[in-house]
């Protein structure tokens, strides 16, 4: 059946830091695999995404890297800020109106 | 300007009762989606629209009736309330063009007593 799961539920890192987090899935007919970010109290908000055919994908401050062998997505946070502390979703999409989200984890960001 | 904005922010109603969440948004967009995250911050999708069509209904009880009076709304009504619809209700919206790029509402956090 379809899921997308992460590998660690909390990561702590120093401001400053790099951070990545983690995710399997099992669907290997998603057409695009998402980053989301949830801070406290807010609704999630789109980070970044790569298309299955691509295996990295880089934003401002942000690398996403997929690798369709073994089923894995990573999203690297360069310099980590306190404003990066959230809850990161990955999720993935099949090409329709239906996105599947991940468990989440959540970062923290030491000062 | 408020993107995706959702009412109340808070809702707190005894087992039994009936209960509507407004959505709005002003992107636009063609697509509407509701979704419910869990105590343990699980994201899960229960309805999305499109043009004020219903495209995806997972498995959400017939409680949960979504509507849909024009592009920019797509309220939920609740009948019944159990125990188990306790979560935080997100609302949000895309472009069909860019399925991906979701704009999510503030959320409705319901309590169901």
């Amino acid at each position: 059946g379809e899921s997308v799961g992460l590998h660690l539920p909390t990561l702590s890192v120093q401001e400053g830091d790099n951070s990545i987090i983690n995710c399997a899935y099992s669907n290997s007919a998603s057409d695009y695999f998402i980053w989301y970010k949830q801070e406290s109290g807010k609704g999630p908000q789109f980070i970044i995404d790569i298309r299955s055919n691509m295996d990295k994908r880089q934003g401002q401050r942000v690398t996403v890297l997929l690798n369709k062998t073994v089923k894995h997505l990573s999203l690297q946070i360069a310099a980590t800020q306190p404003g990066d502390s959230a809850v990161y979703f990955c999720a993935e999409n099949t090409g329709g109106f239906k996105t599947i989200f991940g468990a989440g984890t959540r970062l923290f960001v030491k000062a | 300007d408020t993107a995706v904005s959702q009412t109340p922010k808070y809702l707190v109603t005894q087992m039994g009762n009936d209960k509507s969440i407004k959505c709005e948004q002003n992107l636009g967009h063609d697509t509407m989606y509701w979704y419910k995250q869990d105590s343990k911050k699980f994201l899960k999708i229960m309805f999305s629209y499109n043009n004020k069509e219903l495209i995806i209904n997972e498995t959400v009880p017939n409680r949960f009736s979504p509507k849909s009076p024009d592009k920019a709304h797509l309220n939920l009504h609740i009948n019944s309330l159990e125990l188990g619809d306790s979560a935080v209700y997100f609302c949000a919206s895309s472009q069909p063009t860019q399925l991906n790029e979701q704009f999510f509402g503030p959320g409705t956090r319901l309590t169901v007593l």
